[in-house]
Order: structure tokens, then sequence, then C-alpha cells
């Protein structure tokens, strides 16, 4: 069965620090894997995404993936990290249909809290 | 990038009464539109997939009758929540998928999202 697990529900930082927040999936072909951001009560804004190519990605906002898939992982890394950063990050695998993403399987979400 | 606007944004009802949610794509069309439903501190769950001019396609365990989806232009896809029930209250999400044929593969655009609260 198709699944995304973030291990971490609520990470604190401090600003400044480095950030990587984890991402595993289980999927039975070639993964689609994003990451989105979600500010209290708003939608969600894409990241990064990994289609195929380079294994490191680069998204908006200094963000950063890697995937990994001896490890099934694709881990969301920000070498500094800002106060506004803090907000629900969510990693999701997704299938692809005549080069149109599809339907996008979510993991439970990484609460991220940024200390002064 | 792609603006996807959900309205309202915000709605109280009575147990009973129906309520609608309204998903525009703003500055392109969107074939496909997809509807998700977030509880307190989980993740998203898909609804339903939306195209226009068709039936939804529902997820298993998500009641048809109680969840309608209509997608009647490429712009705008509603959701009504019939006969809402307390147990219906939930943060709604919807997203559209742009189908301009461009490398983007079709990325898909989130809106704020709608929160329903069934007193």
């Amino acid at each position: 069965a198709q699944s995304v697990t973030q291990p971490d529900i609520h990470i604190t930082v401090s600003e400044g620090a480095s950030l990587e927040l984890r991402c595993n999936y289980s999927y039975g072909a070639t993964p689609y894997l994003f990451w989105y951001v979600q500010s209290p009560g708003q939608g969600l804004q894409l990241l990064l995404k990994y289609f195929s190519g380079d294994t490191l990605v680069q998204g908006i906002k200094g963000f950063e993936a890697e995937f990994k898939r001896s490890q099934s992982s694709f881990n969301l890394r920000k070498p500094s990290v800002h106060w506004s950063d803090a907000a629900e990050y969510f990693c999701a695998v997704g299938r692809i249909y005549g080069g149109a993403t599809n339907k996008l399987i979510f993991g439970t979400g990484t609460l991220l809290a940024v200390q002064p | 990038g792609a603006v996807v606007s959900q309205h309202p944004s915000w709605v109280i009802c009575k147990s009973g009464t129906s309520v609608k949610i309204e998903c525009r794509s703003l500055d392109f069309q969107a074939t496909t539109m997809f509807w998700y439903r977030q509880f307190p501190k989980q993740s998203l769950m898909l609804m339903a997939t939306s195209n226009e001019g068709s039936k939804a396609t529902y997820e298993q365990g998500v009641e048809k009758d109680k969840f309608l989806i209509n997608h009647a232009s490429l712009t705008l896809s509603t959701l009504t929540v019939t006969s809402a029930h307390p147990e219906d209250s939930s943060f709604y999400i919807c997203s559209a998928r742009g189908d301009w044929g461009r490398e983007n593969t079709g990325e898909l655009f989130f809106g704020e999202g709608s929160r329903l609260t069934v007193l």
C-alpha cells in the first residue's frame, strides 16, 4: 500500500539553526515526491518536488530535499531557519498520469516551531 | 504561481442544514480539481476527484450523497455538505490541476481552505 510517514509530529528549532524534516514513503512504482508548507488557517504551498534526475532538489524559501531510493526517504532541509518558517510541513507522494500530477497521499505533517 | 480561491473561508451552520463551498481557479483553467478534508492536527485526506463536465470520483468510504460535488465549468468546482452534522466539522481544502501542457507536469495548486463548524 502507498503511504507516507513523517516520524516527527512536532519539532522546535532555534532561529538560525539548521533544520531537517524526515519523510519516508512506501510506493509500488517510481515515486513522485513533494513537500508542502501550510501556515495556520491557510492552504498548502508547494516548496519543492522530485520527479526524476538529480536527487537533490532545490525549492523556494531556501529549502532543499534529497531523494534516497535505498532508504525510501525524501528529507527536507534548510541550513538556517527563520522565524517565518514556523508552519506545518507535509510530505506527499503522487502519481503522474499523462504528464499531470494526480492524487496525492500526504503524510501526517510535522509542526515546526521556531524559537527566537 | 496560479491562484485557487475558496469561499467561504469559514462557515458555521446548524445541524441538518446544507452548506456549499466553492473552489475557483482564478487565472487558469482546471479540468481536474481535488477535494480534501483535514481534521485538526491530522493530514489531508482525499475525498474525491472532480472532473469538469463529468461525475466526481469518490474515495472509498466517502459518501457521495452526503458530499455532493459539481464541476460545471473549467474554473469552478463546488462541494455541498448535505444535512450537515457536527462530525462533518472539518477543514475542507480544494486543489486544482493546471492542464496547460507546459513542462510543469500539471502542478497542483491549493486553495486556502474552508473551515466548517456544524453546531
